[in-house]
């Protein structure tokens, strides 16, 4: 069955340092995407980056990069230059390739000091 | 170019009634996905629409049905209302299957 885990309920950084959240996931799919959300406190649910299973080079945009281990079923999020704004629940969601559908992790709650 | 829009955004209902959410997807994007977000089970899909169609359904009771019109704005209908219904109600707009998928703000629906 297709899974995604996130394994870090809560996570803390400082302003301005860099911060990895960790997603891995299950699927015997040859095709399918993954994707992080960010979801502030008013539920908006916020797209930030994709990696489709084909694309070799890690996707990254602006401050968001995506670790992408494809060996491992691996997919972190990496957070560079974290920002007061950054303070919300972050999702990792990978979509069936035959389906379309997107099956979400539990999702981290980072908050960020300043 | 204007996003997923999903009204309205807060509802209030008495247990048994029905309720109807809308969802507005991106311009030229032909999929709309429902998704239930609750504390307890988290992110659920519930159904996607494409071209008028249903393609695929989540394991929810037929309580919970919905449509899709000729322009892409999708309805979501949840009929005899539990108090387990209150929820986040997300939708998702693609393309198609592949690629991007975009989210609007939700309606949140609180049954009492």
């Amino acid at each position: 069955a297709q899974k995604i885990t996130q394994t870090q309920p809560g996570m803390f950084v400082q302003e301005k340092e860099a911060v990895t959240l960790d997603c891995t996931y299950d699927t015997s799919d040859q095709s399918y995407g993954l994707f992080w959300y960010k979801q502030p406190s008013s539920g908006e649910m916020i797209f930030l980056i994709y990696q489709g299973s084909y694309d070799e080079q890690n996707a990254t945009e602006g401050r968001y990069s995506l670790n992408f281990q494809k060996a491992r079923k691996s997919a972190n999020l990496v957070i560079s230059a974290s920002q007061l704004g950054d303070s919300a629940m972050y999702f990792c969601a990978m979509r069936e390739g035959n389906t379309g559908k997107l099956i979400f992790g539990q999702g981290t709650t980072l908050q960020v000091k300043p | 170019k204007a996003g997923v829009t999903q009204t309205p955004r807060y509802l209030i209902k008495t247990r048994g009634q029905q309720v109807t959410l809308s969802c507005s997807p991106i311009s030229g994007h032909r999929s709309v996905s429902w998704y239930q977000q609750t504390p307890g089970q988290g992110l659920q899909f519930l159904f996607e629409y494409f071209s008028e169609t249903q393609r695929n359904k989540g394991n929810f009771p037929g309580r919970f049905s919905g449509r899709q019109f000729s322009n892409s704005r999708s309805e979501m209908n949840v009929s005899t209302l539990e108090l387990g219904d209150s929820a986040l109600y997300l939708c998702a707009s693609s393309l198609d299957r592949a690629g991007g998928a975009f989210f609007g703000q939700g309606t949140r629906l609180t049954v009492v």
